[in-house]
């Protein structure tokens, strides 16, 4: 079965350096993949959507790569502020509405 | 602002007592799910309607239901919840491809 691995271990970060953090699937690639952030008991809200045509996608701070070959994207958050503080969720969608969420990497920015 | 709205955000319940979760949307997509998350992990997808079209997840258990009575609303019915019910209950729409997420339901199974 497909499956998400999303580095369960915080990633702790001081203010203004870059935050990266890593997806990586197993089995089949996706038509494409999302990144969504969720804070504590609240929904997940999407941020960036990439195509499996597409290496990089850009949206002001953030930047997405998708690399099928080696069945990872990578999520970057540059000059990072503690409001970036929260749970990153990357998501595989194969289609017909399946959509398989990671268990996400929880990011602190320390001020 | 058009949203997501789930109801209520906290569900208090006990052992084999139904319950009822809502969604609505004002989104007017014609795509809903609904996914479980427990803490720290991903979120389950239970169930997707696309318009009345239901579509079950192949390991979602029978104690949970679903309605569509119309475009903007859905619900999800645990007909006997267990302890291991407790969890988010998280509530989406779709354009077909982004997810717009209510804040949830956090239900508590005592």
């Amino acid at each position: 079965s497909q499956k998400i691995e999303q580095n369960s271990e915080a990633l702790n970060i001081q203010e203004g350096k870059t935050a990266t953090l890593t997806c990586n699937y197993t089995n089949y690639s996706p038509a494409y993949l999302q990144w969504y952030r969720q804070d504590p008991g609240r929904g997940p809200v999407f941020l960036l959507l990439i195509r499996e045509n597409e290496k990089e996608k850009r949206k002001e701070r953030l930047k997405v790569t998708f690399d099928t070959t080696l069945k990872q994207s990578l999520f970057h958050i540059t000059a990072s502020q503690p409001a970036d503080s929260a749970t990153y969720l990357c998501a595989l969608e194969f289609g017909g509405f399946k959509t398989i969420f990671g268990a996400g990497t929880r990011l602190f920015v320390k001020a | 602002d058009a949203m997501v709205i789930q109801n209520p955000r906290y569900q208090v319940t006990q052992f084999g007592k139904p319950v009822t979760l809502s969604c609505s949307q004002t989104l007017n997509h014609n795509v809903m799910y609904w996914y479980q998350q427990k803490s720290s992990q991903a979120p389950k997808l239970l169930f997707h309607y696309y318009d009345k079209d239901f579509n079950n997840e192949a390991d979602t258990p029978d104690n949970f239901q679903s309605r569509r009575p119309n475009t903007s609303f859905c619900f999800l019915d645990i007909r006997s919840p267990g302890l291991g019910d407790t969890a988010m209950y998280l509530c989406a729409t779709s354009n077909e491809e982004t997810q717009y997420f209510g804040p949830g339901t956090r239900l508590l199974v005592l």
